[in-house]
């Protein structure tokens, strides 16, 4: 199975960086995601990674190192209705299928 | 564009009783996924279904099951209905592997 960990609550000030960490034991890997979800909302699809190294997606960039288990969420020029929740999710077996796996989600508060 | 629509948005059920959901994916769509939010459990995988056969089946017991028609709607039924049902449930259909587009999700209330 799969183990997702990610920070619970995050704050930031509008116009900075904050980088939003998930490190994950999985048995298997098939690609990880993350997602932004509003409040009362769906999740949205972010990011796709499922070789090393960095995706650029506008003000959003996604980092994977599978060796050591590590992605982060890089998000620049923060705005206010950046704040969300923030989940990670691993895709891997389970069972003969393969399956998502959520962390429990990242609450980032952007301030002005 | 029309978005991922999911009928109904909310229900009251109670225990003992069974469900059915359903969900129309974005036209062009042939993949439907659904999961299950709680605040106890977060977000876990339920079942995901191409061109109507499942394809992938997360750890629920046999009271959830699924179906995908040829028109790629989706319906999932739970049967039997317990307090811990109480969900919401969300719909995401994909054109490609890896980037989901989620429904609004129905809300479902088990007394």
């Amino acid at each position: 199975g799969q183990n997702i960990d990610q920070p619970t609550e995050m704050t930031a000030t509008e116009g900075a960086i904050v980088q939003i960490n998930c490190t994950y034991q999985t048995s298997g890997f098939n690609g990880l995601f993350w997602y932004q979800q509003h409040a009362g909302e769906a999740p949205t699809f972010l990011s796709y990674n499922v070789l090393d190294g960095l995706e650029e997606k506008g003000r959003f960039s996604s980092f994977l190192s599978r060796s050591k288990g590590y992605s982060y969420l890089l998000l620049k020029e923060l705005q206010m209705k950046d704040s969300a929740s923030y989940l990670c999710a691993v895709r891997g077996p389970s069972g003969g299928s393969y399956i998502p796996t959520f962390g429990r989600g990242t609450s980032l508060i952007v301030h002005p | 564009k029309a978005g991922v629509t999911q009928t109904p948005r909310y229900l009251i059920k109670t225990r003992g009783q069974q469900v059915t959901l359903s969900c129309s994916p974005i036209s062009g769509h042939r993949s439907v996924s659904w999961y299950q939010q709680t605040p106890g459990q977060g977000l876990q995988f339920l079942f995901e279904y191409f061109s109507e056969t499942q394809r992938n089946k997360g750890n629920f017991p046999g009271r959830f099951s699924g179906r995908q028609f040829s028109n790629s709607r989706s319906e999932m039924n739970v049967s039997t209905l317990e307090l811990g049902d109480s969900a919401l449930y969300l719909c995401a259909s994909t054109l490609t592997y890896n980037e989901q587009f989620f429904g609004p999700g129905t809300r479902l209330t088990v007394l």
